[in-house]
């Protein structure tokens, strides 16, 4: 059954340095998804893009984050100057449509900002 | 303004008997509901899914039920096993974009 995937699953940086999460969405599916969630909160939503844009993103998406579509496979999220706030788990989903279809969910990258 | 709740942090129930998790949603125009399991240190998973021309929609060993009247979502496993226990999250749609929007949690505990 294809799946989504990510790396790293752990990573652990400093205060200030710029980070970048990978993910590989399921390959037919053309609707990409980040969100976050901190140790012990609800996950919560950060960006949604399609056709290599941004469709919508959250309040916690500032200016700091920015995502990419690289090539024909690769989804990244990138966090530019890191902040202590910044330390959650970080999933990617995507869907093979928008709205109203089931989005399934990479197993996170874990990230520790120190 | 949005939120997607749960009733209980926790709940813990005996292997074997039928477990019911409880969900209030605020927006009246979602469209899509979504149940998601999460086991510790891994991504979301996907179990039941129902959208809101239904009030009912049953899997295997699990049921959602949609009441539009009190915007309120329930999941409910028939015959709880420990592999079960997990955190279990309903989300809501709230856009064409595919926006999700989730609640906060339960805690499912099967006691063997």
């Amino acid at each position: 059954e294809p799946e989504v995937t990510q790396t790293p699953s752990h990573q652990v940086t400093q205060m200030g340095q710029e980070v970048i999460l990978r993910c590989v969405p399921i390959s037919n599916h053309l609707y990409f998804y980040w969100y976050r969630q901190i140790l012990g909160q609800k996950v919560e939503f950060l960006v949604s893009f399609y056709n290599n844009e941004i469709s919508e993103k959250s309040e916690i998406f500032d200016d700091q984050f920015s995502v990419e579509r690289p090539d024909g496979s690769n989804f990244t999220l990138k966090i530019r100057s890191t902040k202590l706030e910044d330390s959650a788990m970080y999933f990617c989903a995507s869907t093979r449509s928008g709205g109203g279809e089931t989005q399934y969910f990479g197993p996170g990258t874990r990230l520790l900002v120190l | 303004g949005e939120s997607v709740g749960l009733h209980l942090p926790t709940l813990s129930v005996q292997e074997g008997d039928n477990s019911i998790i409880n969900c209030a949603y605020s927006n009246s125009a979602s469209d899509y509901f979504i149940w998601y399991k999460q086991e510790s240190g891994k991504g979301p998973q996907f179990i039941i899914d129902i959208r809101s021309n239904m009030d009912k929609r049953q899997g295997q060993r699990v049921t959602v039920l949609l009441n539009k009247t009190v915007k309120h979502l329930s999941l409910q496993i028939a015959a709880t096993q420990p592999g079960d226990s997990a955190v279990y999250f309903c989300a809501e749609m709230w856009s064409n974009t595919g926006k999700l929007i989730f609640g906060q949690g339960t805690t499912l505990q099967v006691k063997p």
